[in-house]
């Protein structure tokens, strides 16, 4: 069974600050890995994905994410952060196989950009 | 629009009534997938849809939900006598293909008073 854990339930950081927001995920063979991001009372917006190839992507609005196999992590890091990317982000995969199509999302974690 | 459109935005509904959740993917995009997110939640998967069969229907909760997908593109969410456990945001998404990130909309909000 797919699972994804977002080990913080709340991540806090100063503006210009670098941030990262933790994933791990436990899949069956090669994951495909996404993130999130929804603002208040809005859908979830797509940030970036890593499907295969390079371990490091880039994504949307100066977001970044390392995929590390031995780890089986996926943490989503900004060098810089931004009041504006306080928001719920969310880990998801989905497994490679046959079948298993279906996206699986993590809790979700609450970032705050202090001002 | 070019997006996932979901209606109604808002439903309250009273314990037992039956609900209709209508979902319009982006034109092309052949898989559908619903999920429903409760307050401080990640979304939970419920059904997935590849062209108009359910390629997967293991989140659906119990009987009373059921989703259709006749053509191939529109969808609707179905949920009969309906219990105030249901209330949440039932979120629709749609992707081009298996590797390709979902788009969701802004999801309908149920409240069973």
């Amino acid at each position: 069974a797919q699972s994804v854990a977002q080990p913080e339930d709340q991540v806090n950081v100063a503006e210009g600050n670098p941030l990262t927001v933790k994933c791990t995920y436990s899949v069956s063979g090669n994951p495909y890995l996404f993130w999130y991001v929804q603002y208040p009372n809005r859908g979830l917006q797509f940030l970036l994905k890593y499907i295969t190839g390079d371990n490091l992507v880039k994504g949307s609005y100066g977001f970044e994410a390392e995929f590390n196999k031995s780890q089986t992590s996926f943490h989503l890091k900004k060098p810089s952060a931004l009041v504006s990317d306080s928001a719920l982000y969310f880990c998801a995969v989905r497994a490679t196989r046959t079948g298993a199509n279906n996206l699986f999302f993590g809790t979700g974690t609450r970032l705050t950009v202090i001002p | 629009g070019a997006g996932v459109s979901q209606t109604p935005s808002n439903k309250v509904t009273e314990k037992g009534k039956y609900v209709e959740l209508r979902c319009d993917p982006i034109s092309g995009h052949t898989a559908l997938y619903w999920y429903r997110q409760s307050l401080g939640q990640g979304p939970e998967f419920l059904i997935y849809f590849q062209g108009t069969g359910a390629a997967d229907d293991s989140g659906l909760p119990n009987d009373r939900f059921f989703a259709v997908r006749p053509e191939g593109s529109v969808s609707t969410l179905k949920i009969q006598r309906t219990e105030r456990g249901d209330s949440a945001v039932y979120l629709c998404a749609s992707s081009y293909d298996l590797t390709g990130e979902l788009f969701f909309g802004e999801g309908s909000r149920l409240t069973v008073l």
